[in-house]
């Protein structure tokens, strides 16, 4: 079967970095989607990643490693906005998104 | 501008009730997608469509219809054969499978 694992809530201080982790068994793999979801709003896509490696963007880098099913979202210099749900979601052999519960981040000053 | 509007935010029905939620998107994206949203649980996908008058279904179709006869609108009706309705709703698109989905601000429906 399909399975995404992250983290369900994470705290962290407001200037930190947090790294947030997800690994994944899907059938197939056409790449890994990181979105941010505020509270009682739509999800906002963050990183596309097909390759392994690291993607940076900003304060926020996402990273691959297709051999182990596993990939990370990392958040630089925290700020108290960044507090929200990110959700891992990687494609499947027939490019459908495998969404994940998500990982529930709260930032403390 | 161009986005997705999904309307209205927040819809409150009687069981037994047909309703339908609306998803226009003015960003000439091809693929539209259908999610539904529970607590504590990742999104699910309803149906979703590739090209106009076609579409699929998703993971949990049951108890729901759409339709696609226009490339902007892609219109999704909880039928009363639906047996947990309340959830929140969103709708998304896409240029392509390997691109990223835009998302509609979602309505919430609760069903009484």
């Amino acid at each position: 079967g399909q399975n995404i694992d992250q983290p369900t809530e994470m705290t962290a201080t407001e200037g930190a970095i947090v790294q947030i982790n997800c690994t994944y068994q899907t059938s197939g793999f056409n790449g890994l989607f990181w979105y941010q979801q505020h509270a009682g709003e739509a999800p906002t896509f963050l990183s596309y990643n097909v390759l392994d490696g690291l993607e940076e963007k900003g304060r926020f880098s996402s990273f691959l490693s297709r051999s182990k099913g596993y990939s990370y979202l990392l958040l630089k210099e925290l700020q108290m906005k960044d507090s929200a749900s990110y959700l891992c979601a990687p494609l499947d052999s027939n490019y459908q998104l495998i969404w994940g519960a998500g990982t529930k981040l709260i930032i403390k000053p | 501008d161009g986005g997705i509007t999904q309307s209205p935010k927040y819809l409150f029905r009687k069981e037994g009730q047909n309703v339908t939620l609306s998803c226009e998107q003015n960003l000439n994206h091809d693929a539209m997608y259908w999610y539904r949203q529970d607590p504590g649980q990742g999104l699910r996908l309803i149906y979703y469509s590739q090209i106009v008058n076609d579409f699929q279904k998703g993971d949990i179709a049951e108890g729901y219809s759409v339709s696609r006869e226009k490339k902007e609108s892609f219109p999704l009706t909880v039928t009363s054969a639906q047996k947990n309705p309340t959830a929140f709703y969103l709708c998304a698109s896409s240029i392509g499978d390997t691109q990223e989905q835009y998302f509609g601000p979602g309505t919430r429906l609760t069903v009484t």
